[in-house]
């Protein structure tokens, strides 16, 4: 069974910078994995912040960036935000019915 | 304006089905891969099913194959996922989510809940 692990827990301060990371059960991270990145706060559907690696959406804030850093998908915020504080999901295609979420990352602005 | 308009949630026994609409607005269903995640209450979210442009061929993850079907209605442009033999733990909030090409996930919906319960 492949298991996709995220950190479960982070804080950072107002106006610093984090990175949170997706790993794989099976190996190192790479691109062809397409890895996502989507924010989900308290009640409200997740909202897709980083597709294919590094890609931003058009509602996707500039101090949000994605990367492939160490066999591991990362994402990070740079100058955090107070609305920032949200729970963070990863995602990994592996090819055909294997698409794998990754556990979430809570991430507290403190 | 893209939306996706869930809807066909609610509560039902064990063995029990239902039916989930996902109605998009502001693009044709067909152009699009689309997939259905869940969530169960306090926890993550869990891939449960896609269908993939161009070849509409159509996946599903090991807890719900054999169970769950995905149809499009091409007319209404909406997508549906047919829940047939519900268990317990197929208790969750479930969203469909509009894919651009290959996981590259953009639009989700508002999400639907489906509560399994005796």
């Amino acid at each position: 069974q492949t298991v996709v692990t995220q950190e479960p827990s982070l804080t950072v301060s107002p106006g610093g910078t984090v990175t949170l990371t997706c790993a794989s059960s099976t190996g190192p991270v790479t691109r062809n994995y397409f890895p996502n990145w989507f924010q989900q706060k308290p009640g409200q559907a997740p909202r897709t912040l980083i597709y294919s690696t590094n890609k931003k959406h058009s509602w996707t804030p500039a101090r949000f960036s994605g990367s492939v850093l160490g066999g591991k998908a990362a994402l990070t915020l740079s100058g955090v935000q107070p609305e920032d504080e949200a729970e963070y999901y990863c995602v990994l295609y592996y090819g055909g019915a294997r698409v794998v979420f990754g556990g979430g990352t809570k991430l507290t602005v403190l | 304006q893209v939306h996706l308009v869930q809807s066909g949630g609610g509560v039902v026994q064990p063995g029990g089905s239902l039916r989930l609409s996902c109605t998009a607005s502001g693009f044709r269903l067909p152009d699009y891969s689309m997939h259905w995640v869940r969530q169960a209450p306090g926890k993550g979210l869990e891939w449960v099913a896609a269908i993939w442009f161009p070849a509409n061929n159509e996946d599903y993850g090991e807890p719900v194959k054999g169970r769950f079907t995905l149809s499009r209605d091409n007319s209404d442009n909406t997508l549906y996922l047919q829940m047939n033999s519900l268990r317990v733990d197929d208790t969750a909030m479930y969203y469909c989510a509009r894919d651009i090409s290959r996981l590259e996930i953009d639009y989700w919906g508002q999400g639907t809940l489906v509560a399994v319960s005796s």
